[in-house]
């Protein structure tokens, strides 16, 4: 069971580039959130999705895209990457109708900007 | 959501039982108490979590008590993989927006496991 798959473990990036981060959930969930922790820091909502077609901003939207074409994916778009977006980025999914259901994470993405 | 405290560390010895508290006094009655753990490097984990009944999983027990203002999570043969910080999350229903959805994870308790 995989459970939430996060691609690419590690990346370094040049000041301006631009990078998808890939998430993949094969439990079903319909519930999807990109989150960012930065060095001794907790974690915070960049974008999460209800569903299919629905996505809506986080704490710390700016910067970043999402796009939820089907219930498993839920990729994370950098354009034009800056140093302030060094971190490490943690996707995660829950079950059904309700947010009080646990959040599952993936392992996450070690992101540099350079 | 309630505010959390928890102790900043812990150790235990491995195979001892770990014992992690929880005080979270301003708790509403329709929020649930939460435990995740977070291995270095890795993502969080969801452990447990209750309303207030005592609730019992693979991983570990969450004992509420009776009025709901404090929470103690049980590793009950914590081994060397236990070792990580853990944090105790409340949260109550969802209304609209996205701090409904988002998890708020405090200092949490990092939890030493002696060999």
């Amino acid at each position: 069971n995989a459970g939430v798959t996060q691609t690419p473990k590690f990346r370094i990036l040049k000041i301006g580039q631009s990078m998808t981060l890939q998430c993949a959930q094969d439990m079903n969930h319909n519930y999807m959130y990109w989150y960012r922790q930065d060095p001794g820091m907790g974690l915070k909502l960049i974008y999460y999705s209800v569903g299919a077609g629905i996505t809506d901003k986080g704490e710390v939207p700016n910067g970043y895209n999402v796009s939820r074409s089907t219930t498993e994916d839920f990729p994370l778009r950098l354009e034009l990457a800056a140093p302030s977006q060094t971190s490490v980025y943690f996707c995660a999914s829950s079950s059904g109708d309700r947010v009080l259901k646990p959040q599952h994470f993936g392992d996450g993405t070690r992101l540099s900007i350079l | 959501d309630a505010k959390t405290t928890q102790p900043p560390s812990m150790d235990c010895a491995e195979g001892r039982a770990a014992n992690l508290p929880c005080n979270h006094s301003t708790i509403s009655g329709n929020e649930y108490v939460y435990w995740y753990r977070q291995i270095h490097s890795q993502g969080p984990q969801y452990i447990i979590h209750g309303l207030k009944n005592n609730e019992t999983n693979e991983m570990a027990s969450l004992i509420i008590t009776e009025d709901r203002k404090s929470s103690t999570l049980i590793l009950p043969h914590a081994t060397l993989r236990d070792t990580a910080v853990y944090y105790c999350i409340v949260r109550g229903p969802a209304y609209s927006g996205a701090g409904s959805y988002q998890l708020t994870f405090g200092k949490g308790t990092k939890l030493s496991v002696i060999p």
